[in-house]
Parts: structure tokens; C-alpha cells; sequence
């Protein structure tokens, strides 16, 4: 019954190579979010999205960059992948007559 | 700057007991407070909600607690099981529909033991 996927679940990659994650969602919610956990941290809000192309920045944001070009689907990149970018990486959705957000599974992301 | 604090990394019950959570936040402007329930590897879910015009909100065996002028909630859990077990979030936001900011906790880790 997954309204929104993330792929993908777990990537290792290469200081200094483009890393994309997906999040795909089909409850055609209107609003978007890429947050990161890390311990100590809790979750951060990296980038967000409030419609098709109106993207804008979070909280933790150097480094990443987002483009949503459909409802569905929500692309956070990395442009030059660090180490200071292993994380676990959650997409969530929100709606506008519900609070609160639902979450994706998240992509474990370690950057060797 | 942490707008949302949880000061217990971790917090140890027996099951059948209460198990307390709690929460601090520094922004006045919060009106909308949830809890999040995360198991490993699995993404949050959502486990309760509290408008900053109630001060309590029950939903079965979990209530949440909201003290506007400490800047303070809670979420009880009674009486806890061993299921329980997980890292709960705290978040608060500037209104409860709509396009929301979640600000988040650092996440208590909780263990249920039998």
C-alpha cells in the first residue's frame, strides 16, 4: 500500500561522483520533502517542494539539489558526493486538508 | 540552533509500565506538535498529533501531553509492550495543514523489556 517509494533503498558511492535518489509518491500530494538522519541530528530538512518546479531550500542544503519536473516524482542529487553526506535519507508528503507527513523507507547512502 | 529538543537519548521500561517521552521547543510560533514512531530500517510513522489549542490528545494507549507556556509535551505510553520498542521523533510546525516545515527532535530510543 506504498503511497510513496524511494529508490534507491541503499547506494554506496565514491567521493566525488553524482549521486541522484528518487521519491516517487502516488497520492498526488502536492508537497514535498528530503530530510537526512543522523545521530544526534534527529531529521533535517534539506530541500522541499511546493508544487511541479517550486522547489526550495532547507536547513542543510550545500551540497544538494532537488528538481521536481512531475507531481509524482521528486529527485534529491548530489553533485560531488562527500563523506559528510552518508546519511539515511527520507522523502515525505504532505497533503492539504492532512497534517503531518508520510514517509518514504529511505535510502541508506554511504559515500567511501 | 535546535528549536525542538529531546534531552533523553534513550529511555528503558519494563513492559506493562508507563513509559514518559518528552519534548522541549523554543519557537513560539509552533501551533501543531506531532510524534513519529520509527522502527530500524523503515521510514517514520506517524503516531499522534496535538493542536496548541488542546492540552491533551488520547488515541488508545498513547496520550500527548502539551504545556504551551513551559514550551513542554509529553507522550505517555500506557501500559507499554515490548512492540513499543523504537526511536520516537518529536516535530513541531507553524500550522497543521497545508504545506508544513517539520522541525524534528534528535529521537528518544525507547526499549520495552518483558
Amino acid at each position: 500500500d506504498a503511497g510513496i517509494t524511494q529508490s534507491p533503498r541503499h547506494k554506496v558511492t565514491e567521493t566525488g561522483t553524482p549521486v541522484t535518489l528518487r521519491c516517487h509518491q502516488t497520492e498526488n500530494h502536492r508537497y514535498m520533502y528530503w530530510y537526512r538522519q543522523d545521530p544526534g541530528h534527529g531529521l533535517r530538512l534539506i530541500h522541499y517542494s511546493y508544487g511541479v518546479k517550486d522547489t526550495d531550500k532547507g536547513e542543510v542544503s550545500d551540497g544538494y539539489s532537488v528538481s521536481r519536473s512531475k507531481t509524482e516524482d521528486f529527485l534529491l542529487t548530489l553533485e560531488s558526493a562527500t563523506s559528510s553526506q552518508t546519511s539515511v535519507y527520507f522523502c515525505a508528503i504532505s497533503g492539504i486538508d492532512v497534517g503531518g507527513y508520510t514517509f518514504g523507507s529511505g535510502t541508506r547512502l554511504t559515500v567511501v | 540552533d535546535q528549536q525542538v529538543k529531546q534531552n533523553s537519548p534513550s529511555l528503558s521500561v519494563q513492559e506493562g509500565r508507563i513509559s514518559i517521552l518528552n519534548c522541549d521547543y523554543t519557537n513560539s510560533m509552533f501551533d501543531y506538535f506531532l510524534w513519529y514512531k520509527k522502527y530500524p530500517a523503515e521510514g517514520p510513522t506517524f503516531l499522534i498529533s496535538i493542536s496548541s489549542i488542546k492540552d491533551k490528545n488520547e488515541d488508545g494507549r498513547f496520550t500527548v501531553f502539551l504545556n504551551k507556556s513551559a514550551k513542554h509535551l509529553s507522550l505517555h505510553i500506557v501500559p507499554s509492550q515490548p512492540g513499543d520498542s523504537a526511536v520516537y521523533f518529536c516535530a513541531a510546525s507553524e500550522g497543521n495543514t497545508g504545506f508544513q516545515k517539520l522541525v524534528f527532535g534528535t529521537g528518544t530510543r525507547l526499549l520495552v523489556s518483558p
